[in-house]
This record gives C-alpha cells, sequence and structure tokens, in this order.
C-alpha cells in the first residue's frame, strides 16, 4: 500500500491568512483526494485532485478559497485561503489502495489546523 | 436521509464483551463497504472491507445487507486496544469515499 507523507501537522494560523498543506506519496497515483474532518464531524471530500487537469470540487467548496495543485502522480498541495475561525479543522490527503473500489483509501497523518 | 448513518455511541463495554455496530446507507448503487478505525488524533486507517458474503479477520466479522442496504461490524472479545471510533465507509463507484460519522467504542478494563 502507499505511503504518504503529509506536512505540516498541525498548524495556528491568524484570520485571513493562507495555509498550503502537502501530501507527497511514494508511488504514482492517478487520484488523490483531500478531505476535511471538523471537530466531532465525519470526513468530508474537499476534492480530487487530477494530474494534468483541475480538480473536481465537492459542493460548498470553490477553487477560490481551497486551491489545489497536482503538478505530477506523486505530490499534491491544498491551500485555505483567507483563512476564518469556521476553517479550524483536520485536513486529509488520501489516495487509493491498489484498486480503489475494492481496497478503499489509505489517508496521510493529518493536518490539524486552529485559526486564531 | 443521511448518504450513510452510524449510531454514534459511545459503546462502553467491559473486556472480552462481544460489541456490534450497525451503518446503513442510503445509495442503493453503491458498490463497495469499508469499515475503517479511527484512533484519536490520528488519521482513519482500514480495518476491513466488506464483501456480500460476509468477511472475517481474526475477532473481527463483516456483514453486508444489500437489500436492506446495511452494513455491520462485530467485534469478539473485546481488547483495551479496540478502544476507537469505527467509520462506516461506502463507495459508489463514481465518487470517492464517503464517510459515516462514525461509532465511538471504549473498551474497559
Amino acid at each position: 500500500s502507499a505511503v504518504i507523507s503529509q506536512k505540516p501537522s498541525r498548524d495556528i494560523c491568524q484570520r485571513g491568512t493562507s495555509l498550503t498543506i502537502q501530501c507527497q506519496v511514494d508511488s504514482q497515483v492517478t487520484m488523490m483526494f483531500w478531505y476535511r474532518q471538523q471537530p466531532g464531524q465525519s470526513l468530508t471530500l474537499i476534492a480530487t485532485a487530477n494530474q494534468g487537469s483541475e480538480a473536481t470540487y465537492e459542493s460548498g467548496f470553490v477553487i477560490d478559497k481551497f486551491p489545489i495543485s497536482r503538478p505530477n502522480l506523486t505530490f499534491s498541495t491544498l491551500t485555505v485561503s483567507n483563512m476564518s475561525p469556521e476553517d479550524s479543522s483536520i485536513y486529509l490527503c488520501s489516495v487509493g489502495l491498489g484498486t480503489a473500489d475494492n481496497y478503499g483509501y489509505t489517508f496521510g497523518s493529518g493536518t490539524r489546523l486552529t485559526v486564531v | 436521509r443521511k448518504e450513510v448513518e452510524q449510531d454514534p455511541g459511545p459503546f462502553n463495554v467491559p473486556e472480552g464483551a462481544t460489541v456490534a455496530f450497525n451503518c446503513t446507507y442510503s445509495n442503493s448503487a453503491s458498490q463497495s463497504f469499508f469499515w475503517y478505525r479511527q484512533d484519536c488524533r490520528k488519521e482513519p486507517k482500514l480495518l476491513m472491507s466488506v464483501y456480500s458474503s460476509g468477511n472475517e479477520d481474526g475477532r473481527f466479522t463483516a456483514q453486508l445487507n444489500r437489500a436492506s442496504q446495511y452494513i455491520s461490524l462485530l467485534i469478539r472479545d473485546s481488547k483495551l486496544s479496540d478502544s476507537a471510533t469505527y467509520l462506516c465507509v461506502v463507495n459508489t463507484g463514481n465518487t470517492p469515499l464517503v464517510f459515516g460519522k462514525g461509532t465511538r467504542l471504549s473498551v474497559i478494563a
């Protein structure tokens, strides 16, 4: 299974600033996914990061707020822009394991973001 | 109706007990099903896939009822180390995984 290195592991940021989260995978993967997990909640998909094309965003998430880069098949970044306290959450990247339909996904260790 | 629903718990059980978690999903086109485990302040990790015929992995048994759109996870002989949140996860095939809110389990000595 793939191993994902995600950083930073945590950060405390001022409102109005931006934070870029990075995920590096130890193998080439077609799709990477970015999730958010707010306190006491389940994981919500933000977007699918596609290599060579724009990310596909889920309802309620927009590119201006969460720009995503996917320069190659092993790396992706998610930026949380113009942050407000409501953005305080855990952000996780994930990739498919084997055949994703049957083997689920593996996750990075997460970025715990606090906006003050 | 939420796509994936779980009893949030918490389930507080003594060591050695058997505990069962249930999950329902709303999309009848769902194709793949999983149970994930998430420890406090950690990322979710795949516990097991759920197959139509049911499957077992040591003390853990997962079952799927497509007609009722229902998934279950049974943990036998609970250990203290089983304490975690268990997430029911569904894949419709066209979109990435959809997560339930999780069921919190505390195994007590």
